[in-house]
């Protein structure tokens, strides 16, 4: 069954603290997105990783192909990167669908 | 900037009411997708289009219809709304060949 598990559901830090999120999946993928969802519902897409590693600003996004699993950091966190965080991830052979993960809240207190 | 966009941000409508909930691209994408977003389940696909005229059931098809008439709009239609309707809609689309998605902002929808 193809799946896409994230933890934690919930995180709370204080700004400054170096975050990780985490998503695993069941098996073989051809690529996998990491999304940022804010208050009120737009998705953005930060990332997407077939393999390797992807920075962009503070945020950075890992992908373990052999471990099925993918993390996502963020660096010297900012009330503002407060938002739900959402792993997804295109299955081989799914052709255009998404699996999404339940997503990570985080809040980010001063 | 490119963009998708969604005609309403929230929107309330009577049990039995036929709704139509509007997508439009400006990216010139083949492919649009519809998703319900659902506290604890995460986004689930209802119907996707690749083309003009296409379209293909998701995971929860049951109580939707959709049209794609033009490249750039796609529409979903609660034949008859219900109050397990109630739900936050997002619409996304994606250029053929691609694997980046674009989102819109969301149509938060309350049956009552």
């Amino acid at each position: 069954k193809n799946e896409v598990e994230q933890s934690p559901q919930n995180l709370t830090a204080q700004e400054g603290e170096f975050i990780t999120i985490n998503c695993s999946y069941s098996v073989g993928i051809s690529a996998l997105h990491w999304l940022q969802q804010h208050p009120g519902g737009g998705i953005v897409s930060l990332f997407m990783l077939s393999s390797g590693k992807k920075k962009h600003g503070r945020l950075i996004a890992t992908i373990n192909i052999q471990e099925k699993h993918s993390s996502l950091h963020i660096t010297a966190s900012h009330p503002r990167d407060s938002a739900v965080y959402i792993c997804a991830v295109r299955f081989d052979g799914t052709a255009s669908k998404l699996t999404f993960g339940t997503g990570t809240r985080l809040q980010v207190t001063l | 900037d490119v963009k998708v966009t969604q005609s309403s941000r929230y929107l309330v409508k009577r049990t039995g009411e036929k709704v139509f909930l509007e997508c439009v691209q400006d990216m010139d994408h083949e492919n649009m997708f519809w998703y319900r977003q659902d506290p604890g389940l995460g986004l689930r696909l209802i119907y996707f289009s690749y083309d003009v005229k296409m379209k293909e059931k998701g995971d929860i098809p049951e109580g939707y219809s959709v049209s794609r008439e033009k490249k750039e709009r796609f529409s979903l239609i609660l034949e008859s709304a219900s109050t397990n309707q109630t739900s936050m809609y997002l619409c996304a689309s994606r250029g053929q060949g691609s694997y980046a998605y674009t989102f819109g902002s969301g149509t938060r929808l309350t049956v009552v």
